[in-house]
Formats: structure tokens, C-alpha cells, sequence
């Protein structure tokens, strides 16, 4: 299994442009979110899905829209790139709550700097 | 959402004693109570967790313990090694949506 794949791994925006972070999963998680990453901020929800068709705003969805097709990909997308989305950006994937248990799978990270 | 707290948010120990870091979070309903490592530069990473049914769990050098009446939880690391240096994250969450604490970090000094 891959586990959760995210990309691109960098990029570099100019002030206004819009782009699209993509976030797959092989392990057939129902639950998917993304976070930012910010120095002194810890990890901040933007925004997450319970399954497929249905997603919701986290901590700071402000200027990102996502997503869900299906059950593997869940695709953020910045509609207006601002200096102040310069972060890092994860993707996670979990079963969810149950048995199965409630662990978060991350991707690798996605290191985005708008110029 | 969950309100959840950490202390402290930096840490430094010798190599070779013991590290607590404490989580405080506000959702009574909780039930599930993971720590997180991640290392400079990676992705965070599950190190140990707990659910509610129980006060204490523990893995070779690593433990938690949970407080569900005073809503805190805990990791302790014994015997410390540089290897240790990172910074940890707590998580608490029903399940259904997933807030992280603003992390620990962690120095080792060999």
C-alpha cells in the first residue's frame, strides 16, 4: 500500500493564482481532512470529509474549497493564492471512530509558498 | 470544536531522564486519546494511544495515562534518547472530527 499520497511535494504561487493540492488514499479510509501547518500553530484543520459526497469546513476553511468524488482522492483546492497560505499542507486519512480505530494517516507534506 | 491545550511547548531533558507533556481538551464526549511524533521536516506519526475504557497504557519506554474526570492526558518517555527529539502532538477526538494541540517540542541533550 502507498498509504495517503499528496501532491506536488513544493510549489511556488504567485499572489492571486489559484492551484489545486491533490490527496489520495489506498487503505479505503472514510474519513479524510486537511491541515496546515504554521510555526507556533501546530496543526489546523481546514477542512474534512466523512465519506465520499460529503465534506465540511474545519478550523480555517476561508479561501480553500475541497472535494469528494470518491472514497480514494480529496483534492484542496486555493481559489485566490494570498501570502498569508504560505505553509505546509497535509493530507490525512482514518477509519474513522470504531473498532477499527481512530489513528490519522498523513501524506508527506506539501511545502506551498505564495509570492 | 475541541478545545485543546498543551503544556509545556517546549521541553529540553538530558539524555537518559524522564519527559511529561500534558493535554487538556474540553469535549466531555471524547473517548480517544492518541499522541503524535513528528520529526523535523516528516509527516507526524502515531506513537501511542489510549481510549476511555482505559487509565493507562504503556510501550516499552513510552506511556499514557488519561484523566477523563479532569479531561487531561498525558505522555511520559522514560530513559530519553536523542532520537526522542521531535515535537508531539496530542489529539483527542470522538472520531468524527480531529483538532491537534500545538505541539511539544522535544530536545534531547546527549
Amino acid at each position: 500500500n502507498a498509504g495517503v499520497t499528496q501532491t506536488p511535494k513544493f510549489q511556488v504561487l504567485k499572489t492571486g493564482q489559484s492551484m489545486t493540492l491533490q490527496c489520495a488514499q489506498d487503505m479505503n479510509h472514510e474519513y479524510m481532512s486537511w491541515y496546515r501547518q504554521d510555526p507556533g500553530m501546530g496543526l489546523r484543520l481546514i477542512h474534512y470529509s466523512v465519506g465520499a459526497g460529503i465534506t465540511d469546513q474545519g478550523e480555517v476553511p476561508n479561501g480553500y474549497n475541497v472535494s469528494r468524488s470518491t472514497t480514494e482522492d480529496f483534492p484542496l483546492r486555493l481559489l485566490s493564492a494570498a501570502p498569508s497560505q504560505t505553509s505546509v499542507y497535509f493530507c490525512a486519512s482514518s477509519y474513522g471512530p470504531g473498532e477499527r480505530g481512530n489513528t490519522i494517516y498523513f501524506g508527506e507534506g506539501s511545502w506551498l509558498t505564495v509570492v | 470544536g475541541e478545545n485543546v491545550e498543551q503544556h509545556p511547548s517546549t521541553l529540553s531533558v538530558q539524555e537518559g531522564d524522564s519527559a511529561v507533556i500534558k493535554c487538556t481538551y474540553s469535549d466531555s464526549a471524547s473517548n480517544y486519546f492518541p499522541w503524535y511524533k513528528q520529526e523535523l521536516g516528516k509527516r507526524p506519526q502515531l506513537i501511542i494511544d489510549i481510549r476511555s475504557n482505559v487509565g493507562e497504557k504503556k510501550d516499552q519506554r513510552i506511556a499514557v495515562t488519561l484523566n477523563k474526570t479532569a479531561k487531561h492526558f498525558s505522555l511520559h518517555i522514560t530513559e530519553t534518547q536523542p532520537e526522542d527529539s521531535a515535537v508531539y502532538f496530542c489529539a483527542p477526538n470522538t472520531g468524527n472530527q480531529f483538532y491537534f494541540g500545538t505541539g511539544t517540542s522535544l530536545t534531547v541533550i546527549p
